[in-house]
């Protein structure tokens, strides 16, 4: 199994601009997570689907960012507008029904200018 | 890695020895605990988990201890090695699928 897989892996852009990362779970896991990693704050949960339904969205900073998964097998975080102090690393993780486990993409580091 | 922190504690050990990594963790209904590598460059790794039916678990190399009176959890790394260089995050589960991540501990492995 080739894991979680995520893209771009690094994205620079200008404050402004919208960004879009995508993320490819593990094939028959049912659980997706979107986490971000910054140094002031470490890792937080953004929001996560089951069965391609969102389930909690409490940890989406603000109306900037939105998530679909539009099917099993894959799903995307969009920031519009981006601005500098999203820059961070944005993580993809799943895992399958009843198991606590997640497994991580090796992320996605953006940077807003 | 550089995506985790600067400032992180740091942990410096000499190869061959062993390593223990503690984590204080915040909520008492937390009923399960995980164990996460984060090499640089890369997402978190899962190494052990624990349940708090447990107070002592093993793998290989690593032994997780739960101190649940006083909400703590350890890591012990058997043998380090230089493979063994990387952050390492405790993560509790209170009971859904929310994960609450501590800020991680830098571990050094010198030669």
């Amino acid at each position: 199994d080739a894991g979680v897989i995520q893209s771009p892996r690094h994205e620079v852009t200008e404050m402004g601009q919208e960004v879009t990362l995508r993320c490819k779970p593990i094939s028959g896991h049912d659980y997706l997570f979107w986490y971000r990693q910054t140094m002031m704050r470490g890792l937080e949960l953004l929001i996560y689907f089951n069965n391609n339904v969102p389930i909690d969205d409490s940890g989406m900073p603000e109306d900037r960012f939105s998530a679909k998964m539009p099917n099993a097998s894959f799903s995307t975080l969009k920031i519009q507008p981006s601005e500098p102090r999203d820059s961070a690393v944005y993580f993809c993780a799943s895992s399958s029904e009843g198991a606590y486990e997640q497994y991580f993409g090796p992320g996605t580091r953006l940077t807003v200018t | 890695g550089e995506s985790v922190g600067l400032h992180l504690p740091t942990l410096s050990v000499q190869e061959g020895d062993n390593s223990i990594i503690n984590c204080a963790y915040s909520n008492s209904a937390s009923d399960y605990f995980i164990w996460y590598k984060q090499e640089s460059g890369k997402g978190p790794q899962f190494i052990i988990d624990i349940r708090s039916n447990m107070d002592k678990r093993q793998g290989q190399r690593v032994t997780v201890l739960l101190n649940k009176t006083v909400k703590h959890l350890s890591l012990q790394i058997a043998a380090t090695q230089p493979g063994d260089s990387a952050v390492y995050f405790c993560a509790e589960n209170p009971g859904t699928y929310k994960y609450i991540f501590g800020t991680g501990t830098r571990l050094k492995v010198l030669a």
